[in-house]
């Protein structure tokens, strides 16, 4: 089973409905991650959550919101789709602990590709 | 203009070496690093290379930082088939560990 895992790996919906992205974990790591994916754009965060109370906007939070329900799940929704938020989005993880070992190593999940009509 | 820059396509022929690569706008970046993600999957870590480091070497690959001129490159010797995939550079900014800005991702071709 992955370490990292996104559902639905693939959603189609239309302009103006809500839609949710889940992403739970397995690593125990603290930090997860939303980031979107655009081509030719790399790869841009939306959100990010340094523990279970902590929750930051990253560069392009507008239109987004996310909970983290527990340590291991983060999820990330689109309160009225739009065709612009058609992208593939990936859920990141990474420790937080310190030490020579840790060098910041992002651990991502297989992505989820929406598509609003 | 772009914080981390990279050019978008590289084909090289199986075998042959490439190099992708990359420039950063920030100096104060701890550690850097290269992703690789394959068609269809997200992205793995392929390598990093600590700020105080001008080379790594790790097998097929070799990292090099100048950080004079914020230029970061991947070298991949003897490049194969296998190795075709979009790979995206990437750096910390010194922030916390963690939280990390991407270029656009360099797509290689590998042509047999």
């Amino acid at each position: 089973d992955a370490d990292v895992t996104q559902t639905p790996r693939n959603r189609i919906t239309k302009t103006g409905k809500r839609i949710m992205l889940e992403c739970s974990q397995t690593k125990g790591h603290d930090r997860m991650y939303w980031y979107r994916q655009d081509p030719g754009l790399g790869l841009r965060l939306i959100y990010y959550s340094f523990d279970v109370k902590d929750i930051n906007k990253g560069e392009i939070s507008d239109g987004y919101s996310v909970s983290r329900q527990a340590q291991a799940k983060f999820s990330l929704s689109l309160e009225s789709a739009i065709p612009n938020q058609t992208a593939l989005y990936f859920c990141a993880t990474s420790d937080s602990s310190g030490g020579r070992a840790n060098t910041g190593e992002l651990f991502f999940g297989e992505g989820s590709r929406l598509t609003v009509l | 203009g772009e914080d981390v820059e990279q050019s978008l396509f590289l084909s090289v022929r199986e075998g042959d070496s490439s190099v992708i690569n990359c420039t950063y706008t920030d100096s104060s970046s701890t550690y850097l690093y290269w992703y690789k993600q394959e068609p269809g999957a997200g992205l793995q870590l392929l390598t990093y290379i600590f700020s105080n480091m001008d080379m790594k070497q790790d097998q097929r690959l070799t990292v090099l930082l100048n950080k004079k001129d914020k230029h970061l490159s991947l070298r991949i010797a003897d490049t194969q088939t296998g190795d075709s995939a979009i790979y995206f550079c990437a750096h910390d900014r010194g922030s916390t560990l963690g939280r990390l800005y991407f270029g656009r991702g360099t797509q290689l071709t590998v042509w047999p």
